[in-house]
């Protein structure tokens, strides 16, 4: 295990409507990077966050948004839910923003939006 | 647009046998390329972190190599086993960017 971990496991919620997803890091990470996996293809990047800053964002409009707290767990925020979130939504922790830090990832948040 | 690609797609193959996988990324720009693996119902695991051209990394009959010049690495897996099925994700990291540019895998099925 990774000691990240995400919470909910699953959630289904309705057209239109906001939902929030939760990461913890693994104990010293202070980057925290999210990612929506749809079906048959690889994660896409969202965005990270480095003590508590929003520091990269990937193509993904503003309805999409997150916060890090001073513990480094991390929350992701939709808004104005659509069909094609309908996705598996994946937190890594890393120690440090470098490219050869390795990141450590939860089991994810399987969002269906309906 | 870059474009982290991955072949085969799926690959299937009997105990014993010994398979490899290819990673093809943009060579310009390279700063670092993950290697995960991913089982059903699990969180996807490092299996390596390249960062130089010529390397060469190893663990377990799981091995890697990397060349930044030409744009790909592959990954190899020695007398495959059962408990090997997963899917195998690579991740590239262009300069800069604070991001992990992912493939879509290769999804590997070991039949006892």
């Amino acid at each position: 295990e990774t000691g990240v971990t995400q919470s909910p496991t699953h959630l289904i919620k309705t057209r239109g409507q906001q939902v929030t997803l939760r990461c913890s890091s693994q104990s010293g990470h202070n980057t925290v990077s999210w990612y929506q996996q749809a079906l048959g293809q690889g994660p896409q990047f969202i965005f990270q966050y480095y003590r508590e800053e929003e520091n990269g964002r990937g193509n993904f409009p503003p309805r999409f948004s997150g916060l890090q707290f001073p513990n480094y767990s991390s929350e992701l925020n939709v808004n104005a839910l659509e069909l094609d979130d309908s996705a598996l939504y994946l937190c890594a922790s890393s120690l440090g923003q470098a490219p050869g830090a390795e990141a450590f990832f939860g089991q994810g948040t399987r969002l269906t939006v309906v | 647009i870059l474009n982290v690609e991955q072949s085969p797609q799926s690959l299937h193959v009997q105990e014993g046998d010994s398979t490899n996988f290819t990673c093809s990324f943009p060579s310009s720009n390279f700063y670092a390329l993950h290697w995960y693996r991913w089982e059903t119902a699990k969180s996807p695991e490092a299996l390596f972190v390249m960062t130089l051209n010529g390397d060469e990394k190893k663990k377990g009959r799981i091995s890697a190599t990397l060349n930044t010049k030409e744009g790909y690495s592959y990954l190899y897996i020695k007398g495959s086993q059962p408990e090997d099925s997963a899917t195998y994700l690579c991740a590239f990291w262009m300069d800069s960017s604070y991001k992990l540019i992912f493939g879509s895998g290769t999804r590997l099925l070991v039949r006892p």
